[in-house]
């Protein structure tokens, strides 16, 4: 089992839709809970951190459930830039070291 | 403030062949990490500086794999000989601080571009 899962995609939706993405995870021991964003052929960009209580970022809410190893991004009045792949990322320390484990990534086209 | 930089961008080389892929990252972040993606696959942690030291290199796939950071500053990773399975993309990350103990804003890692590896 992957140690991070996420809804495979693609997501296809209209401006100024709603959509939200799941991810669900397997080490209990992951400490913190990332969004990053990732552009074609471009670096991974933090998108925003998730806590237990649920944070929103203007139209970014995200929120975790640990009680079932679970995390969702919800995104509202998608735009087109919002176009891009979302990486549900789980942070775990061992040996001093905060080591990302990465899901496969959910692929989002904004449509005009 | 300059980010985390790949160098080079892109190189295909033959199988047995060495590549040395270079990352310099944000000025004043002792922690560096290295990841690769191969085609297909989700991103994976290959190992983790705190200045010039190995903190934890669990994530390297074999002993053709050398990851340095000599004076703390800037790393190369060594594959030799490269192989077919080794094609993928190979990214640097860096953050101030990376220690146990409760995530704070000081332990965001910081990507850079990449360096896309192809062999042939």
């Amino acid at each position: 089992r992957k140690e991070v899962e996420q809804d495979p995609g693609p997501f296809n939706v209209p401006e100024g839709a709603t959509v939200a993405f799941n991810c669900t995870y397997s080490n209990s021991a992951s400490q913190s809970f990332f969004w990053y964003r990732q552009d074609c052929r471009k670096e991974p960009k933090l998108l925003m951190s998730v806590y237990s209580s649920g944070n929103e970022d203007g139209r970014f809410t995200a929120q975790l459930n640990r009680a079932s190893q679970y995390i969702s991004l919800l995104i509202r009045d998608s735009k087109l830039s919002d176009s891009a792949t979302y990486l549900c990322v789980g942070a775990y320390s061992g040996a001093g070291s905060y080591q990302l484990t990465f899901g496969k990534g959910t692929k989002l086209s904004v449509i005009p | 403030e300059a980010g985390v930089t790949q160098f080079p961008s892109h190189s295909v080389i033959e199988k047995g062949q060495t590549v040395t892929l270079r990352c310099d990252p944000i000025s004043g972040h002792d922690n560096l990490y290295w990841y690769r993606r191969v085609m297909g696959k989700e991103i994976k942690f290959l190992l983790h500086f705190v200045k010039e030291s190995k903190q934890d290199e669990s994530g390297m796939p074999n002993n053709r794999f050398l990851a340095e950071r000599t004076g703390g500053t800037y790393s190369t990773l060594k594959v030799q000989p490269a192989e077919l399975e080794d094609s993928g993309v190979y990214f640097c990350a860096s953050s101030q601080v990376g220690l146990a103990g409760g995530f704070t804003e000081a332990d965001t890692q910081y990507f850079g571009p990449g360096t896309r590896l192809t062999v042939l």
